[in-house]
């Protein structure tokens, strides 16, 4: 059965922290990985992964994935209150085109 | 603007009743699906449609219907048969069906009173 293992679940830091949040998984066919970020209610997109070991970066956010070792991680440098939320993390399988998401890692930033 | 939106925010359901969760989309997208979100857990696919007048079932589709009449409009009834219907429910759509990038809606909050 295909699944997504996102860690950890949940994480307090103070602003001016750096953060990795992971995303492991067990997908037939792999084709790609996506990350939200959910905030309030409406997920957003942050990146897309298909190649291993190119990083996407957007500001102070990146993201890099491993397909040997069949995992993801989403970096957050010099954390901010608005970068609390929700993340997560969805793997397509070229067999079904469909969207599989992990638990999702809720980040909670202090002033 | 473009984008989705769903209505309401909040819905109350009684027991027996079936209730229609609205969404609609302004992306001139082909694809749309719904969503539910439980505490804890990852989003798990409910249905979702490819074109107008045509959809599939997703992984937990019991319990729930959907038509696809226009392509702006996907909404999901949450029948009497779903019997623990409490959840947060997000609509989502894309260019297309092979297209991963979603876009999301804001929810709806069901809740059973």
């Amino acid at each position: 059965e295909d699944k997504v293992v996102q860690s950890p679940l949940s994480l307090v830091v103070h602003e001016g922290d750096t953060v990795t949040l992971n995303c492991s998984y067990e997908v037939t066919n792999f084709r790609s990985l996506l990350w939200y970020k959910q905030e309030k209610k409406a997920p957003t997109f942050l990146f897309m992964l298909t190649s291993s070991g190119i990083e996407k970066k957007s500001g102070r956010l990146s993201s890099i994935l491993d397909k040997k070792e069949l995992f993801s991680i989403l970096n957050i440098t010099a954390t901010q209150t608005g970068d609390s939320a929700v993340y997560l993390c969805a793997v397509v399988s070229s067999n079904t085109g469909k969207l599989i998401f992990g638990q999702g890692t809720t980040l909670q930033v202090k002033p | 603007d473009g984008g989705i939106t769903q209505s309401p925010k909040y819905l109350f359901r009684k027991e027996g009743q079936n209730v229609t969760l609205s969404c609609e989309q302004n992306l001139n997208h082909d694809a749309m699906y719904w969503y539910r979100q439980d505490p804890g857990q990852g989003l798990r696919l409910i249905y979702y449609s490819q074109i107008v007048n045509d959809f599939q079932k997703g992984d937990i589709a019991e319990g729930y219907s959907v038509s696809r009449e226009k392509k702006e409009s996907f909404p999901l009834t949450v029948t009497s048969a779903q019997k623990n219907p409490t959840a947060f429910y997000l609509c989502a759509s894309s260019i297309g069906s092979t297209n991963e990038k979603l876009f999301f809606g804001s929810g709806t909050q069901l809740s059973v009173l």
